[in-house]
């Protein structure tokens, strides 16, 4: 129930592409979903994150879309620049429960000029 | 203002030794999280504090602990280190509790020999 199933492991794309990963959760009560991009030898760094009553939110490059009876969220990476490339998770939590950030296992990201 | 610091960087310990690790915490953050990364496992949550008071546990064994000080810095102490606790342990401060507007250190590698 606390496990959140994130895919592809790794994806390559062409600079200006549209990378997306996707994230599915079990547990019904998770109303907080953040995505974490990580550089090499860095911590996670927070992109962008969503809450359940809402189905998309963007920030600058970043979307993430979000489908409630689906249990699943995805981020998608508009123009993806060589830049962009580095390991993505997703997390999923209940705050207000005491529930701590679950995280998928990660995306490498390779964006290729 | 300074990130989340996290000392030291790199360690080597001995299987049996135990290890101590710091994270100091953005000014004004009263919340410290600490995560355990690995490549199998991913971001695996160890504890919460806040307020010097442990406020969640992960399911980690009784030789991972932790304490938080009055200016909100916080230690983590592994004991009877094994092999398998080679990993990068990450702390993530955050204003209140709750892992709303995580900001992740860089973490500490620790290499268990």
């Amino acid at each position: 129930q606390q496990q959140v199933k994130q895919s592809p492991q790794s994806l390559i794309v062409q600079k200006g592409g549209i990378p997306i990963i996707n994230c599915a959760y079990e547990n019904t009560a998770f109303d907080y979903f953040p995505w974490y991009q990580q550089f090499p030898g860095k911590g996670p760094a927070l992109l962008i994150a969503i809450r359940p009553d809402v189905s998309e939110k963007k920030e600058g490059r970043f979307t993430i879309s979000f489908n409630k009876s689906a249990k699943q969220f995805s981020l998608h990476i508009m123009d993806s620049q060589p830049g962009d490339s580095a390991t993505y998770f997703c997390a999923a939590s209940r705050p207000s429960g005491n529930t701590p950030l679950v995280f998928g296992k990660g995306t490498r990201l390779s964006v290729i000029a | 203002k300074a990130g989340v610091t996290q000392t030291p960087r790199y360690l080597i310990k001995t299987r049996g030794q135990q290890v101590t690790l710091s994270c100091s915490p953005i000014s004004g953050h009263r919340s410290v999280s600490w995560y355990q990364q690995t490549p199998g496992q991913g971001l695996q949550f160890l504890f919460e504090y806040f307020s010097e008071t442990q406020r969640n546990k992960g399911n980690f064994p009784g030789r991972f602990s932790g304490r938080q000080f009055s200016n909100s810095r916080s230690e983590m102490n592994v004991s009877t280190l094994e092999l398998g606790d080679s990993a990068l342990y990450l702390c993530a401060s955050s204003l209140n509790q709750g892992p709303y507007g995580y900001t992740f250190g860089s973490g500490t590698r620790l290499t268990v020999v």
